[in-house]
């Protein structure tokens, strides 16, 4: 079936400028998570949404950083006023409990660069 | 202290070498755990899970040990399309909190 999807796969910016990143999650999961990874680094979590309760914005790094989930499906992560650091891969990932674990299925990211 | 704590490697073995990986985590709450690979410039994909009783799938066996907080992934006979970079993941089963190790780089070696 189908994976998770996201857009655009690449994104250069300038500095400054805002940027919406777009994830398409696999149907019927009801948790979506969003991450970062910059070069040769780990992942690092910013938000989580499972279904209706309130996100879990623990790991947004600053007040530029939002999200939203409409109709618990498609999620958009906005960075305003990018800064060069903001460059990374940002992956989104998307999971159901299989047995009695939640199993994470990532997209393959969207790559930003910040000019 | 880290959630998850992984040998960064890298591990250059040859092919055919059997090679094994530990992670080590702190939470002992924690409930999942999985390996996840990931190739260079790509998104992290789901290897394994890891069950209390231990498992394998082919030439991968995975194991938990709860008293000691660590798993090990151990790969048999490996492969050239081995080579990739190992995430350990651990989980409190509440959906939200996966912690991720930074990773052990693998390389398997002609």
């Amino acid at each position: 079936g189908a994976g998770v999807s996201q857009s655009p796969s690449n994104k250069v910016t300038e500095k400054g400028k805002d940027v919406e990143l777009r994830c398409d999650p696999i149907s019927g999961h009801t948790a979506l998570y969003w991450y970062r990874q910059s070069l040769g680094q780990g992942l690092e979590f910013l938000i989580y949404f499972q279904g209706n309760s309130a996100p879990d914005k623990s790991g947004l790094p600053s007040d530029r950083f939002s999200a939203e989930r409409t109709g618990g499906s498609v999620s958009t992560l906005t960075i305003q006023r990018t800064q060069q650091e903001d460059s990374a891969v940002y992956l989104c990932a998307s999971s159901s409990k299989s047995g009695t674990a939640y199993e994470q299925y990532f997209g393959p990211g969207t790559r930003l660069t910040v000019t | 202290r880290k959630e998850v704590e992984q040998d960064p490697g890298p591990f250059n073995v040859p092919e055919g070498a059997t090679v094994a990986f530990n992670c080590t985590y702190s939470n002992s709450a924690s409930q999942s755990f999985f390996w996840y690979r990931q190739d260079c410039r790509k998104e992290p994909k789901l290897l394994m899970s890891v069950y209390s009783s231990g498992n394998e799938d082919g030439r991968f066996t995975a194991q938990l040990n709860r008293a000691s907080q660590y798993i090990s992934l151990l790969i048999r006979d490996s492969k050239l399309s081995d080579s990739a970079t190992y995430l350990c993941v651990v989980n409190l089963n509440t959906g939200n909190q996966f912690y991720f190790g930074t990773g052990t780089s693998l390389t398997v070696i002609p």
